[in-house]
């Protein structure tokens, strides 16, 4: 357990539709990275986040967004659903915005149908 | 844009086997992580190498980035079962993390 959650595990929505997913970092990170991973694909890095502020963006859609809250926890929102979305999406937490390892969380799974 | 290539993208051995994936950059990195994934589970944290031709090792895994900082490889010596899953490296630069498309292994008993 790495200390980091994530909410749903699994979700299944339409086309078309927004959803809305869940991280808590690990007590004491400030850090929040979000991640897709396509099937047996690699990991896409979204976006970073580190003590309410945005610090990073990687290959993340204009259909996608996220933020940081005051107590840390993070939320990736994802809009106008295409098939091409479903994918495992993970969460990971550092202690730092720097060269910190990151701890992941067990990821929510996204289905489009 | 900043580009890391890993490879194999797959490799199957004989359990005792040696194992190697390496990881190539486009650009300089400032530093270089190595996680491990098992099968349906989520990415684990292995180890970090900041410094040129630095190496590490952990038991059985050996570690090393390149003098340019541009290329790293793990090497596993006589595998085992439980070395099963995929191994990605993430190289860090200008505050982003960048994966690589991770190596599969598969370690036949």
């Amino acid at each position: 357990d790495s200390g980091v959650t994530q909410t749903p595990k699994h979700l299944i929505t339409a086309t078309g539709q927004r959803v809305t997913l869940r991280c808590s970092p690990r007590s004491g990170d400030l850090s929040v990275y979000w991640y897709q991973q396509s099937l047996d694909q690699g990991l896409q890095f979204l976006i970073q986040y580190y003590n309410g502020e945005e610090r990073a963006k990687g290959n993340i859609l204009e259909r996608f967004s996220a933020q940081q809250f005051p107590d840390l926890h993070s939320e990736l929102n994802l809009s106008s659903l295409e098939l091409g979305d479903s994918a495992l999406y993970f969460c990971a937490s550092s202690v730092s915005g720097q060269t910190y390892e990151q701890y992941f969380g067990p990821g929510t799974r996204l289905t489009v149908t | 844009g900043q580009q890391v290539m890993q490879i194999p993208q797959y490799q199957h051995v004989q359990e005792g086997e040696d194992f190697t994936t390496y990881c190539n950059s486009s650009t300089t990195l400032s530093n270089i992580q190595w996680y491990k994934q098992r099968p349906g589970g989520h990415p684990v944290f292995l180890i970090q190498l900041v410094k040129s031709g630095e190496v590490k090792k952990q038991k059985r895994l050996t570690f090393q980035f390149g003098e340019a900082k541009k290329n790293s490889s793990l090497h596993i010596t006589a595998t085992q079962t439980t070395d099963v899953g995929t191994y990605f490296c993430a190289g860090f630069n200008f505050n982003k993390f960048y994966f690589g498309s991770g190596t599969k292994l598969n370690v036949k008993p």
